[in-house]
Formats: structure tokens, sequence, C-alpha cells
């Protein structure tokens, strides 16, 4: 149980297009979604937190205008980089917090990442 | 100062010894702690967790907390090559983020 679904996996577009990036959280509700970005041999940065029917917060340093977060159904987050540019290449993760009680990964459980490359 | 710090490695190990990896955090407030192992272009996945003092075992793998020195660790027995992995320390600091630690690439030699 406890399933995040990401897509696209792989995605590449050309500098100045929009990238939407979705994740569906298949058998449980998702209060709140983690959005991370990681770039090659380093760690996952939290991007910013959405939790249903509210505003994002967004890290600092991180343009709440250039990554659009919507978080519109318990089931639904979508993440779109907009007026992509080559250094935002990078793996994009998400990760939803399971709403209730405690699940084999403590809560929380990942979707499967998105390899953005901007050409 | 990061909020959570590991060595960076790699870390080397023959095949069928343990592998000791390490973390140190900086928000003593800090409840809950994860280990994670991240093959290359790959999602993490969860490999433990520990939230109270003292060690959890769990098949191959122990996570080790020292809530007064800031301090987690994980071992691994019986290395395998398949272990070879980039494992990432989280904590869990306020409003329910994780925060990753820049994780440790830990190689397993046959």
């Amino acid at each position: 149980g406890a399933v995040v679904s990401q897509h696209p996996s792989r995605v590449i577009c050309k500098s100045g297009t929009s990238v939407k990036i979705e994740c569906r959280s298949l058998d449980f509700q998702a209060t709140t979604m983690f959005w991370y970005r990681q770039f090659p041999k380093q760690s996952l940065m939290l991007m910013a937190t959405s939790n249903e029917g509210s505003k994002a917060t967004y890290e600092q340093g991180v343009e709440k205008d250039k990554f659009l977060i919507n978080h519109a159904s318990l089931t639904l987050s979508t993440l779109t980089v907009t007026s992509a540019h080559p250094e935002d290449s990078s793996f994009y993760i998400c990760s939803a917090r399971v709403a209730g009680g405690l699940s084999a990964n403590y809560g929380y459980t990942f979707g499967s990442g998105t390899r953005l490359t901007v050409v | 100062q990061k909020e959570v710090e590991q060595n960076s490695g790699p870390l080397s190990v023959p095949e069928g010894a343990i592998a000791s990896l390490n973390c140190t955090y900086s928000d003593r407030g800090s409840q809950s702690f994860f280990w994670y192992r991240q093959y290359s272009g790959k999602s993490p996945e969860l490999i433990m967790f520990i939230y109270s003092n003292g060690d959890k075992e769990d098949g191959r793998f122990t996570a080790q907390l020292n809530k007064a020195s800031q301090y987690v660790s994980l071992l691994i027995r019986d290395s395998q090559p398949s272990d070879s992995a980039t494992y990432l320390c989280a904590v869990k600091g306020s409003a329910s983020k994780i925060i990753f630690g820049s994780g440790t690439r830990l190689s397993i030699r046959p």
C-alpha cells in the first residue's frame, strides 16, 4: 500500500518551455506532498511543501513563480517548471505524507522521480 | 553548519564485512531519523527508521541513535555487492519536513 505514481519518468524539453510533473497517490489520501530536487551526486534538496487546498510553502531560495505547485486534491499534486533553462535540469522527486496511522515507511512514501533535461 | 551531515565517501568494504555509516544532525528537537538507500538514477527507498535512543535491528541492518550526541549510524552486516549504493541519512524536523544529508557512497568489493 501507500504508492505514489510519478510521471513522466524522463522528459527532455527545449529551453523556455514549461514542463509539468504529476504525482498521484494511488491507494491513500496524501494530505501533504513534498517536492525535492536532486542534482548529480548531491543529496535531495527540499523545494516546497504543499497541503491539499492550500498554497505551497517554498524553501528559501526556491522561486515560487518558476516552480508552480498545485495540490488541488488529496490524490494529485503537480509541479510545473516554467520557462525551463538548462540549469533546471535535475532529478525531481515527490514524497507524500500518508494521512493517519503508521505505514511501513513511517507515513512517507516517495515517487519514482522525474529526470528533467532542458536543452 | 549543515542540518544533517554525512561523510560523502566512497566507503569501500569487502564482501561479508560490516559496513558502518555515520550521520550527525544539528536540530536537538528532531524526533525521527531515517536511513534511505538510493541506487543511481532511482528514487530513495527506506531501509530503517528509528526514534528512540539505542539500537534497532532489522535483518542485516542495525540503526543506532544517540540523541545526546546528535548522532545516528547504520550498520550493515554480511555486506553484499548489492548493498553498493548511496545511503542517505534523513531527519524529521519541524513542520514534518524530512531533511536529507548529502549521502555516503558505499562500495562493497567482492
